[in-house]
C-alpha cells in the first residue's frame, strides 16, 4: 500500500507568480485536504476535496485553489503569490466521505516565496 | 480564544519516564481527537486517535478524552530519545458539507538521557 505522496518536496517562487502543488491520496483514500504550516505553527486548513468537489474551505482566499482528478489525487494553486505564502503545504488523505475520520499527510511542499 | 490549545513547552523529561502533553478545545461540538508527532522538518504522524470519552491505549502511548472538560491527553510511558518532536493535537469538526481538522501549535518534547 502506497502513502500519500506530494510533489515537489521543495519549491521557490517569486511574489506575484503562481505555484501548482500536487498529491497522489494513499490507495483506497477518496478524500484529500490541504493545509498549510507555517514556521512554529499548527497545520491550518485549507480545504477539502471529496469525489472531485470542495467539501469545506478554511479562511483562506480565493487565489488558493484546488482540484481533485478521478483517480483521487489532487492539486492546489496559488496564484498572486506573497510572501506570507511561503510555508510547509502539506496534503492528508482519508478513507472515507465526508466526517471526521483519520487523516493521513504526505512528506510535504516546502514553498519559499522570494 | 484559540480553538485549540497546548502548551508550546518546550518538556523535557528523562528517558524512560512518562511524558504528559495536554491539549484543551473550544468547540463542544467537536467528534474526534488526534495526536499527531512531527520531527523537526518534517510532516506530521498519527500516532494516536480517539473518539469517545476515557482511555486509549496502544503501545508506550494512552490517549486521555474528557468531553465535558473539552481536554485531550497522552501519556508517553518509557520516554527515549526518538520520542523528541513536536507533539500536535488535532480535533476533528464537522463544518457545513465539509470536516477539518482544526490544530494546536504542538507541544515540544525534549527527552534527555
Amino acid at each position: 500500500e502506497t502513502g500519500v505522496t506530494q510533489s515537489p518536496t521543495h519549491l521557490i517562487k517569486t511574489r506575484g507568480q503562481q505555484v501548482t502543488l500536487r498529491c497522489s491520496s494513499q490507495s483506497g483514500h477518496n478524500t484529500v485536504s490541504w493545509y498549510q504550516q507555517a514556521l512554529g505553527q499548527g497545520p491550518q486548513f485549507i480545504f477539502q476535496y471529496y469525489r472531485e468537489e470542495e467539501n469545506g474551505r478554511g479562511n483562506f482566499p480565493p487565489r488558493f485553489s484546488g482540484l481533485q482528478f478521478p483517480n483521487y489525487s489532487s492539486e492546489l494553486n496559488v496564484n498572486a503569490l506573497e510572501l506570507d505564502d511561503s510555508a510547509l503545504y502539506l496534503c492528508a488523505s482519508s478513507p472515507t466521505g465526508p466526517g471526521v475520520s483519520e487523516a493521513f499527510f504526505g512528506q510535504g511542499t516546502r514553498l519559499t516565496v522570494v | 480564544q484559540k480553538e485549540v490549545e497546548q502548551n508550546s513547552g518546550p518538556l523535557s523529561v528523562p528517558e524512560g519516564a512518562i511524558a504528559s502533553l495536554n491539549c484543551t478545545y473550544s468547540d463542544r461540538g467537536s467528534q474526534s481527537f488526534f495526536w499527531y508527532r512531527q520531527y523537526s522538518g518534517k510532516s506530521p504522524e498519527l500516532i494516536m486517535s480517539i473518539y469517545s470519552n476515557g482511555d486509549k491505549e496502544d503501545g508506550r502511548f494512552t490517549a486521555q478524552l474528557n468531553k465535558a472538560s473539552q481536554y485531550v491527553s497522552l501519556l508517553i510511558r518509557d520516554s527515549q530519545p526518538s520520542d523528541s518532536a513536536t507533539y500536535l493535537c488535532a480535533v476533528g469538526i464537522l463544518t457545513g458539507g465539509g470536516n477539518k481538522l482544526t490544530f494546536g501549535t504542538g507541544t515540544q518534547l525534549k527527552v534527555e538521557l
